[in-house]
């Protein structure tokens, strides 16, 4: 059974950064895209970006291009989510995702069945 | 990238069928058959309900079933049960991202 478990929560200053983990295991890692998805407070889901570790390129939705950076390590079955500049309205909680299916007709970012916990990031001076 | 719309909230009684809408566009869920629809509780995870606009995951009731014509898809639950009370979110693939719809409360009366 894949499993998704992230790190855990942080309290951070604005105008600094924030690195996010999530570990996978039970599954084949590199093949599958990983994307990150937050919610504020009482908010949606919001997709941030995602990445297909066996191609080490991620894709950033255009509201955080230039603020969030997407990395997968590959021989620890990990992918990473850092944001800069943290601000209070990026208060919330940050989940990774892995996609339902992987290569061939499937289109990555698609569609997600294994989410992790969910990482609380608080943005507080 | 816009949020794809959908009602703040939809309630029905136990037994009974409900609706949810979630409005995109031709550049996401009029261009591609790639809409999911998930269900989180409060405190958890969203879970995956439909996916690839009407396929069910395995483990997920066929009371949950999918549809969509042309910008709008729709997420039926039919005999409503106390369980089913929840948030529901629309995503859609578009241009190698994706976007979720603004969330609906489904409340069992």
């Amino acid at each position: 059974q894949v499993q998704l478990v992230q790190s855990g929560a942080e309290v951070k200053k604005p105008g600094s950064s924030v690195k996010v983990s999530c570990k996978a295991s039970g599954g084949t890692f590199s093949s599958y895209a990983i994307s990150w998805v937050r919610q504020a407070p009482g908010q949606g889901l919001e997709w941030m970006g995602g990445i297909i570790p066996i191609f080490g390129t991620a894709n950033y939705a255009q509201k955080f291009q230039g603020r969030v950076t997407i990395t997968a390590d590959e021989s620890t079955s990990t992918a990473y989510m850092e944001l800069s500049s943290l601000r209070s309205e990026d208060t919330a909680v940050y989940y990774c995702a892995r996609d339902r299916c992987s290569g061939g007709s499937c289109y990555p970012y698609s569609s997600f069945d294994y989410w992790g916990q969910g990482t609380l990031v608080t943005v507080s001076s | 990238q816009s949020a794809l719309t959908q009602p703040a909230s939809v309630s029905g009684s136990p037994g009974q069928s409900i609706t949810i809408s979630c409005t995109g566009t031709s550049s996401d869920v009029g261009g591609y058959n790639y809409v999911s629809w998930y269900q989180q509780h409060p405190g958890k995870a969203p879970k995956l309900m439909i996916y690839d606009v009407s396929n069910r995951p395995s483990g997920v009731s066929n009371r949950f079933s999918g549809s969509k014509s042309g910008n709008t898809a729709s997420l039926t639950i039919s005999g409503l049960q106390a369980e089913d009370e929840a948030d529901y979110y629309c995503s859609s693939y578009t241009s190698s991202s994706t976007v979720f719809g603004t969330g609906t409360k489904v409340t069992v009366l």
